[in-house]
């Protein structure tokens, strides 16, 4: 199975603030790298996908990058309404894997 | 809109099995490929397995071999996922979500089914 790696767990950042947050696949998984955004007692909701593209409706703020095993997600400016946790998925393969989550709190 | 709604919370014995629905509205449920997956307390999201509600195919994670069932009424465009021989490790919310192909991206996902296996 493909790990996905995301760390670190959580990340304290001011609105405002530019974020980025990793995700690393343990083997080349090309651009098949997705991006959600978890609140809690919601479903999570598509942001990125194929690496950089981004979802209909997703704020501009929100980009993604990267290829083969090395991606980031990245937030230009902070807005309070981003507290929530943010993980990656690959389906290069099957099985489709999930990163743990990266846990967003605003200072 | 195109929205995924889920059944109602479930509470289980081990041993158990449970059945949880997945209704499609603002798209025709034959038109794409659902996905089920589930995520334990503290833990990441684990992939189930897919189902194709036009043909009936299914593709399941090994971890779920022969203890899931993913079948769909397409008159009501509902899918259904049952899961068997449930344990407290089966406590868990779970999710449908739909995708355009047989992989892809998970847009838009269901709100969620808590599944709780207690004696």
């Amino acid at each position: 199975d493909i790990q996905m790696t995301q760390s670190p767990s959580s990340l304290s950042a001011s609105v405002g603030d530019r974020v980025s947050i990793p995700c690393q696949a343990s083997q080349d998984i090309s651009n098949f790298l997705n991006w959600y955004q978890k609140k809690p007692g919601r479903a999570p909701k598509l942001l990125i996908y194929d690496a950089s593209n981004l979802a209909t409706g997703v704020p501009l703020r929100f980009s993604g990058s990267g290829s083969g095993t090395y991606f980031n997600f990245t937030i230009s400016s902070l807005q309070p309404e981003d507290l929530a946790t943010y993980f990656c998925q690959q389906y290069h393969d099957l099985p489709i894997t999930f990163g743990l989550g990266t846990r967003l709190e605003i200072k | 809109q195109v929205q995924l709604v889920q059944s109602g919370a479930e509470m289980k014995k081990p041993g158990a099995s449970v059945k949880v629905s997945c209704k499609a509205s603002g798209y025709t449920l034959t038109g794409y490929y659902l996905h089920w997956v589930r995520q334990a307390p503290g833990q990441g999201f684990e992939w189930m397995g897919w189902l194709n509600p036009n043909s009936g195919a299914t593709n399941y994670a090994q971890n779920f071999q022969g203890r899931v069932t993913m079948t769909s009424d397409t008159s009501i465009n509902t899918a259904y996922m049952e899961l068997r021989r449930l344990t407290s490790d089966d406590t868990a919310i779970y999710y449908c979500a739909r995708v355009e192909a047989i992989l892809g991206w998970f847009d838009p996902w269901g709100q969620g089914t808590q599944v709780t296996v207690s004696s």
